[in-house]
């Protein structure tokens, strides 16, 4: 089974700064790779799909690379909006197993 | 605009059965695979179970394979979860979504389970 394991844990940010939050696969997935964020309470919304794919409505501030094992979402002026946790999610597998990595939580600071 | 709301959730005893519900409107229902995804009490997100857009295939999850059923009804644009021989550690928020792009790119507002004696 692949496992998705993501770094840090949790983090500490201001508004304005630039966050980048890492997802690795323990084997290559390609860029079957998907971000999604989760604030208290609330179902998960995706945020990019296919690594680096923005999906529609997401602000631009939010961005995706990577592909193969190695993974990152970069948000590069934080906005108090997007204090929440983040999610990675390989979809690569067949028959299809859509891992997530542990999550991270990311805090004002 | 899309909307996917599950009903169903409730308190169980362990050993008990219950079936999840997610109606979908907004968009073409049988042209869409469906997930589950649950998520314990302050823990991560796990996916479930996949059915595809015409229900010819499904595959679960390690922890529910055998004891969980997904299933669809394109007619009534409803998505179902029946799950037997239900555990204290299947308690959580139990989430539908769409699969779009190998993506899931709408949920639900959940439905909370909870097995207790």
């Amino acid at each position: 089974d692949i496992q998705m394991t993501q770094s840090p844990f949790s983090l500490s940010a201001s508004v304005g700064d630039r966050v980048t939050i890492t997802c690795r696969a323990s084997q290559t997935i390609s860029t079957y790779l998907n971000w999604y964020q989760q604030k208290p309470g609330r179902a998960p919304k995706l945020l990019i799909y296919a690594a680096s794919s923005l999906q529609g409505g997401v602000p631009s501030r939010f961005s995706g690379s990577g592909s193969g094992t190695d993974f990152t979402l970069t948000i590069s002026s934080l906005q108090p909006e997007d204090f929440a946790t983040y999610y990675c999610q390989q979809s690569y597998t067949t028959p299809p197993t859509y891992t997530f990595g542990q999550g991270t939580k990311l805090e004002i600071k | 605009q899309v909307e996917l709301v599950e009903s169903g959730g409730g308190v169980v005893q362990p050993g008990k059965s219950l079936r999840l519900s997610c109606a979908a409107s907004g968009f073409t229902f049988s042209s869409y695979g469906m997930v589950w995804v649950r998520q314990a009490p302050g823990k991560g997100l796990e996916w479930v179970a996949v059915i595809w857009y015409d229900g010819s295939d499904e595959y679960y999850g390690d922890s529910v394979k055998g004891r969980s059923t997904i299933s669809r009804d394109n007619s009534k644009n409803t998505l179902y979860l029946q799950m037997n021989s239900l555990r204290v550690d299947d308690t959580g928020v139990y989430y539908c979504a769409r699969v779009h792009y190998n993506s899931f790119d709408h949920w639900g507002q959940g439905a909370l389970v909870t097995v207790s004696a």
